[in-house]
């Protein structure tokens, strides 16, 4: 069973351009978290999924950042128009019954 | 407003010792915690955790110790080892919410050989 994939590993953007952050969970995994973390700094709750819903976006920007958990395919976190702040250390986690977390490895980005 | 707090940023133990690391909470709904294990680079991985129902919980060298009426939870590992060498973050949830998790700063461990 693999554990949560995530990918790409490292992005780099030009400000002002889309950052797509994917995230496979678990197999049987149906809760999906995006987190962020910046430097020096723990990790901030962003989103919480199941499939084809959103369940708490709480931790979200209100702007430029949204996220999807379609019925196929990876959980997605888009961010657009991206700005020299939103560069730090994304990562997701899965879990099937929203107890422990599983963490992915994280993707960091990184806008120049 | 850190609703999970990791006071110690740092903490050098020598192998073979105890290493207790500390974590404090201020929201009363929380009755779900847990602790993860970060290497620089890699995603955090899940350690151990303790529903609010209990006061311990023990996994080979690592125990955690809840005091609700403190609102404090520790990690015991014993003995520490070089590979413990980390950093180590405590979440919190709230079980009848959305389970989404409030992770404190996290405390690097040394483990010194």
């Amino acid at each position: 069973n693999a554990g949560v994939m995530q990918n790409p590993r490292h992005l780099v953007r030009r400000r002002g351009q889309e950052a797509r952050l994917r995230c496979s969970p678990m197999k049987g995994h149906s809760h999906v978290y995006w987190y962020r973390q910046l430097p020096e700094e723990g990790l901030k709750f962003m989103v919480y999924l199941q499939k084809e819903n959103i369940i708490d976006e709480s931790g979200m920007p209100k702007e430029r950042f949204s996220a999807e958990f379609p019925k196929e395919g990876p959980s997605i976190l888009r961010i657009q128009q991206v700005v020299r702040g939103d560069s730090a250390a994304y990562f997701c986690a899965s879990s099937p019954t929203a107890t422990e977390a599983f963490f992915g490895q994280g993707t960091r980005l990184t806008v120049v | 407003d850190q609703q999970v707090k990791q006071n110690s940023p740092s903490l050098s133990v020598q192998e073979g010792r105890i290493s207790i690391l500390n974590c404090d909470y201020t929201n009363s709904m929380f009755d779900y915690f847990l602790w993860y294990k970060k290497y620089p680079a890699e995603g955090p991985t899940f350690l151990i955790s303790i529903s609010s129902i209990k006061d311990k919980n023990e996994d080979g060298r690592f125990t955690v110790f809840l005091n609700k009426s403190a609102k404090h939870l520790s990690l015991h590992i014993v003995p520490s080892q070089p590979g413990d060498s980390a950093v180590y973050f405590c979440a919190a949830s709230v079980t009848s919410g959305t389970y989404k998790y409030i992770f404190g700063t996290g405390t690097r461990l040394k483990v010194l050989a």
